[in-house]
């Protein structure tokens, strides 16, 4: 059964500075998924990665994968206040590709 | 536009009342999902369905049920077997379950039990 753990739980970051969210998975996954959620809010698909040393970026956001570690980063650069969300990592694997397992998120303010 | 919605936005739930939560999807997508989020936490699959006429249990399916009848929508039923159902609920698609297409989520409803 895929376990997906993320950490920091909570992150609270200056305008600015850099930072990585971690996200660390129990078995293979050949996906991994990161999304973003406003408070209140749905989830917004950031970033899908689908095979080792993939690597993608958006913004001040860059996402990482390696499967050999069962790793995935999620990079920060100069944070600004509007990236305050809740960082959610989902992996899935095997032959149920439809099936996300979910880490518990990352709660992510950023202050001036 | 495409996209998904939910309905309604706010349920509340009296003891022993089953409810159903409404989701439509007009992205042409053949996979449907529904997931449970409490306060705090990830999200927790309940059911998902990779075609019309067909579904299966997620992790958390006891005290749920689902139908899905038509391509574009995918009901759930909140029922009284549900001890703990006060979560906010996600559904979500994506093009199919066997390709690593993201899912898309719909709005959310948030259900109380009072």
């Amino acid at each position: 059964e895929l376990k997906v753990e993320q950490n920091p739980l909570f992150l609270s970051m200056q305008e600015g500075k850099n930072y990585t969210i971690y996200c660390n998975y129990s078995t293979t996954s050949d996906r991994l998924y990161w999304y973003r959620q406003d408070p209140g809010k749905s989830l917004e698909s950031l970033f899908v990665l689908l095979s080792n040393g993939a690597v993608k970026q958006e913004g001040r956001l860059m996402a990482s994968l390696d499967t050999k570690a069962r790793l995935s980063t999620l990079h920060i650069t100069a944070a600004v206040h509007d990236l305050s969300a809740t960082y959610f990592c989902a992996g899935a694997g095997g032959t149920s590709y439809g099936k996300l397992t979910f880490g518990q998120g990352t709660i992510l303010t950023v202050h001036p | 536009d495409g996209g998904i919605t939910q309905s309604p936005k706010y349920l509340f739930r009296k003891e022993g009342q089953n409810v159903t939560l409404s989701c439509e999807q007009n992205l042409n997508h053949d996979a449907m999902y529904w997931y449970r989020q409490d306060p705090g936490q990830g999200l927790r699959l309940i059911y998902y369905s990779q075609i019309v006429n067909d579904f299966q249990k997620g992790d958390i399916a006891e005290g749920y049920s689902v139908s899905r009848e038509k391509k574009e929508s995918f009901p759930l039923t909140v029922t009284s077997a549900q001890k703990n159902p006060t979560a906010f609920y996600l559904c979500a698609s994506s093009i199919d379950s066997s390709t690593a297409d993201t899912q898309y989520f719909g709005p959310g409803t948030r259900l109380t039990v009072l």
